[in-house]
């Protein structure tokens, strides 16, 4: 089947880094992306990776292994606006349709 | 304005009403989404469409009827719905249906109260 498991609360301070972790299993694969959600607002889409590695935006940063079908978030110097919710989502290369982790919600604290 | 924009914000219907949700984008993109989002479950996948056409029907049950009249208008109807059917709708548009490194784009959804 296809399912993507991520922890569903991580708390951390301010000027702090978290690593929000996703694995994955699907059949077929064709990207990891992340999205983020504050309470009562839209998903925005904060990063994608196709290829293995480490992609950096920002003080936000997204990790890819395709052999672990896993992959993370990394923020850096967290701030208060950073506590949301974080969403992995995967591309299933069978279907080609967008299927989304429960989420993160990540609580930053001062 | 840009963006994606959806009406209401909020709605209050009983089991017998019928109403409908609506989104438009305002991005020139040409796939637009349903999404239902429940709390503690992942976002459900309800209906995609790609050039005005409906690829996908995620097997929804025929009290939700997508329309989508162009590629910048996507309405959701409702009827005779069910309280199970509280959450919030979200609309969503990408560039084309399926591109890997195409974004969705989601609108501040629906929150639907099932009475």
């Amino acid at each position: 089947g296809q399912s993507l498991e991520q922890p569903s609360e991580v708390t951390a301070v301010e000027g702090a880094i978290v690593q929000i972790n996703c694995t994955y299993q699907t059949s077929g694969f064709y990207g990891l992306s992340w999205y983020q959600q504050h309470d009562g607002g839209a998903p925005t889409f904060l990063s994608y990776n196709a290829l293995d590695g480490l992609e950096e935006t920002g003080r936000f940063s997204s990790f890819l292994s395709r052999s672990d079908s896993y992959g993370y978030l990394l923020l850096q110097e967290l701030q208060m606006k950073d506590s949301a919710s974080y969403f992995c989502a995967v591309r299933d290369g069978a279907t080609n349709k967008l299927i989304f982790g429960t989420g993160t919600l990540l609580a930053v604290q001062p | 304005e840009t963006g994606v924009t959806q009406t209401p914000r909020h709605l209050v219907m009983g089991m017998t009403n019928k109403k409908s949700l609506k989104c438009e984008q305002h991005l020139g993109h040409n796939a637009m989404y349903w999404y239902k989002q429940s709390a503690k479950k992942p976002l459900e996948l309800m209906f995609v469409y790609n050039f005005k056409e409906q690829t996908e029907n995620n097997s929804v049950p025929s009290r939700f009827s997508p329309e989508c009249p162009n590629s910048s208008h996507l309405f959701l109807h409702l009827h005779t719905l069910q309280p199970e059917d509280s959450a919030l709708y979200l609309c969503a548009s990408s560039q084309e249906e399926g591109q890997g490194d195409s974004p969705l784009h989601f609108g501040n959804g629906t929150r639907l109260t099932v009475t």
